[in-house]
């Protein structure tokens, strides 16, 4: 069974540039999160849907971030414009409402010059 | 906000020891509490997981001991293994949707 896809797996850019990550969740799955981990604040969700319905997005740091799931099997986590204190891995998981154990994608390792 | 305290921040154990790794919780109503293990690289996995209607669960080398009491359950690994070696988190649910808070993370490193 596919897991939970993540793209990119790396990506570097430069300061002020805006970054797109994407998810392809567990098909079935109608939860969908987003994480942020850094060494400093440990695992951090920053939002997350219900059947395609943002339910809770005060772990989203500042209005240069944004996320959206358009549908069931898609969501995007954008930043714009980015900073390097945004360099982060960012996690993509999914679930099943009512809970139930997240399935986590690999990450995007992301880092901003 | 509630919060979920984790330790120890590291834990080096010998091969064939037992690792044990805490965890706190605040005021919640609700029940299911999961450790999650995760490896360099990848995402965190689900490991096992307990619901605090029992004192323990155990899966093969691995076991939950909960005191609702006490708002504390922790993770034993038996006869520790170097490929046990990651990083393990608890975490604890925040309302009836999947909202979970994880804890901060236990670095395990078992010796050869």
């Amino acid at each position: 069974d596919a897991g939970v896809i993540q793209s990119p797996r790396h990506e570097v850019t430069e300061m002020g540039q805006e970054v797109t990550l994407r998810c392809k969740p567990i098909s079935g799955h109608n939860s969908l999160f987003w994480y942020r981990q850094t060494m400093m604040r440990g695992l951090e969700l920053l939002i997350y849907f219900n059947n395609n319905v943002p339910i809770d997005d005060s772990g989203m740091p500042e209005d240069r971030f944004s996320a959206k799931m358009p549908n069931a099997s898609f969501s995007t986590l954008k930043i714009q414009p980015s900073e390097p204190r945004d360099s982060a891995v960012y996690f993509c998981a999914s679930s099943f409402i009512g809970n139930q154990p997240q399935h986590f994608g690999d990450g995007t390792r992301l880092s901003i010059l | 906000q509630q919060q979920v305290k984790q330790s120890p921040q590291s834990l080096i154990v010998q091969k064939g020891g037992i690792s044990i790794i805490n965890c706190a919780y605040e005021n919640t109503a609700f029940d299911y509490f999961p450790w999650y293990q995760q490896f360099p690289g990848k995402g965190p996995a689900l490991l096992i997981a307990i619901r605090p209607d029992v004192s323990e669960k155990k899966e093969g080398r691995f076991t939950i001991s909960f005191n609702k009491s006490a708002k504390q359950f922790s993770l034993h690994i038996m006869d520790s293994q170097p490929g046990d070696s990651a990083t393990y988190f608890c975490a604890a649910p925040m309302n009836r949707d999947d909202k979970i808070i994880f804890g901060k993370g236990t670095r395990l490193h078992i010796l050869p």
